[in-house]
């Protein structure tokens, strides 16, 4: 079974920083997918980013951007020029390409941006 | 824009009661999740569904059944509500092999 771990249960960050949120997970299969979750105080979870494990090229979102190492089965997510508004829990997700449509979810990160 | 809704956004329930969760989606997904979300343990699925009439349990489904009988809508049942059902649950809903939707969650309380 796939799991995904997030070692870091709360992160940090002054308004206008940088900061990576970690992720790594477990799995035997070669295709799959993986995701970012952020779900701000009392509103809905949305997603950030995904990428796809067959693909190099590490996926950006505005001012979101992965690194994904296969090898490393690590999935960390950066986020440039915090805003405020970043303030949120964060999960790292993983779906496989073929089989159940379930997302395997981490126990999440909470984000505190910092004026 | 998506819509996924859910039927209360907080529910304060007595133990032994039956409990009727219902969330309805309007982009004509064939695919609807029920997960439960507590402190430290991230997301867990309970069940979903790929279909009308179709369900398939996920990782928690003890305590709980579920019900589709309309494409838009799944409802989770709790048929006899502990207080260890005590949470917030999210609803979700997605195209087969695509991005998933979050509703709002209902925070339930079991006393």
């Amino acid at each position: 079974a796939q799991t995904v771990t997030q070692s870091q249960p709360e992160m940090s960050v002054q308004e206008a920083e940088t900061v990576t949120l970690s992720c790594t997970y477990d799995t035997s299969e070669s295709d799959y997918y993986l995701f970012w979750y952020k779900q701000p105080p009392s509103r809905q979870m949305i997603l950030v980013i995904r990428q796809e494990a067959y693909k190099q090229q590490n996926a950006t979102e505005n001012r979101f951007s992965v690194n994904f190492q296969k090898a490393a089965k690590s999935f960390s997510l950066k986020i440039s020029d915090s805003q405020l508004g970043d303030a949120a829990m964060y999960f790292c997700a993983y779906r496989s390409e073929g089989g159940s449509e379930k997302l395997v979810f981490g126990k999440g990160t909470k984000l505190t941006v910092n004026p | 824009d998506v819509k996924v809704t859910q039927s209360s956004r907080y529910l304060v329930k007595r133990t032994g009661e039956k409990v009727f969760l219902e969330c309805v989606q309007d982009m004509d997904h064939e695919n609807m999740f029920w997960y439960r979300q507590d402190p430290g343990l991230g997301l867990r699925l309970i069940y979903f569904s790929y279909d009308v009439k179709m369900k398939e349990k996920g990782d928690i489904p003890e305590g709980y059944s579920v019900s589709r009988e309309k494409k838009e809508r799944f409802s989770l049942i709790l048929e006899s509500a502990s207080t260890n059902q005590t949470s917030m649950y999210l609803c979700a809903s997605s195209f087969f092999r695509d991005e998933q939707y979050f509703g709002p969650g209902t925070r339930l309380t079991v006393t």
